[in-house]
């Protein structure tokens, strides 16, 4: 079953506004993805992270990776209509491990 | 880089019958594909890890006669879902690993509709 705990489930925001969103676990991953799927599509890997305290930015995405290793957040800035979709965290426990996936937090942005 | 294809990106089969997915990286060697299953509203499952040149390990509950898959090259991996049901029904999704990073692409899924 899943292992990481992601949130929130959903999300409703005007645009323009920022948006945070985060994924827990109980475990120390290696690495933390996060991606972003539109309906039909595949997801589409937005920003990596491969260590520990690793801040990165894409745009106007940031995602970080979590000092103790257990967690990681998503940050969108200045949120615009084609944000809308389900962002997904994903991580690997090891090396060579699957990867691992949060529930999603699905984001509606209002114009 | 790192792009990944599906086809078909839909199928339509009736109840029996058996259809093939094929999922192909297009511009890097993947010596490791997996293949996800998604139904509405819910994350990714894996179903298996298809090894180049190898048999795929299949996650646990998922059935390896019924879901046959082949990995005969370094880009190349084909899902074939045998004597298909509607409950077979779903959103099947591959990706696969750059060699060189933990970094996983996904194709564009394919959606399979049993009747």
């Amino acid at each position: 079953g899943q292992q990481l705990n992601q949130s929130p489930q959903s999300m409703f925001i005007q645009e323009g506004e920022d948006v945070s969103m985060n994924c827990t676990s109980s475990s120390i991953f290696n690495t933390w993805l996060w991606y972003k799927q539109d309906p039909g599509e595949g997801p589409v890997l937005l920003i990596a992270l491969y260590k520990a305290g690793e801040l990165t930015s894409n745009g106007r995405l940031t995602a970080q990776f979590g000092i103790t290793r257990k967690d990681s957040f998503l940050n969108i800035s200045a949120s615009i209509p084609s944000d809308v979709g389900i962002y997904f965290c994903a991580g690997h426990r090891r090396s060579g491990s699957r990867l691992t996936f949060g529930e999603g937090t699905q984001l509606t942005v209002n114009p | 880089g790192a792009v990944v294809s599906q086809h078909p990106s839909r199928v339509i089969c009736k109840s029996g019958t058996s259809v093939k997915i094929e999922c192909r990286s297009l511009d890097f060697q993947a010596t490791t594909m997996f293949w996800y299953r998604q139904f509405p509203k819910q994350s990714l499952m894996l179903m298996a890890t298809s090894n180049e040149g190898s048999k795929a390990t299949y996650e646990q509950g998922v059935e390896k006669d019924k879901f046959l898959i082949n990995h005969a090259s370094l880009t190349l991996s084909t899902l074939t879902v045998t004597s298909a049901h509607p409950e077979d029904s779903s959103f099947y999704i591959c990706s696969a690993n750059l060699r060189s990073n933990y970094e996983q692409y996904f194709g564009p899924g394919t959606r399979l509709t049993v009747t």
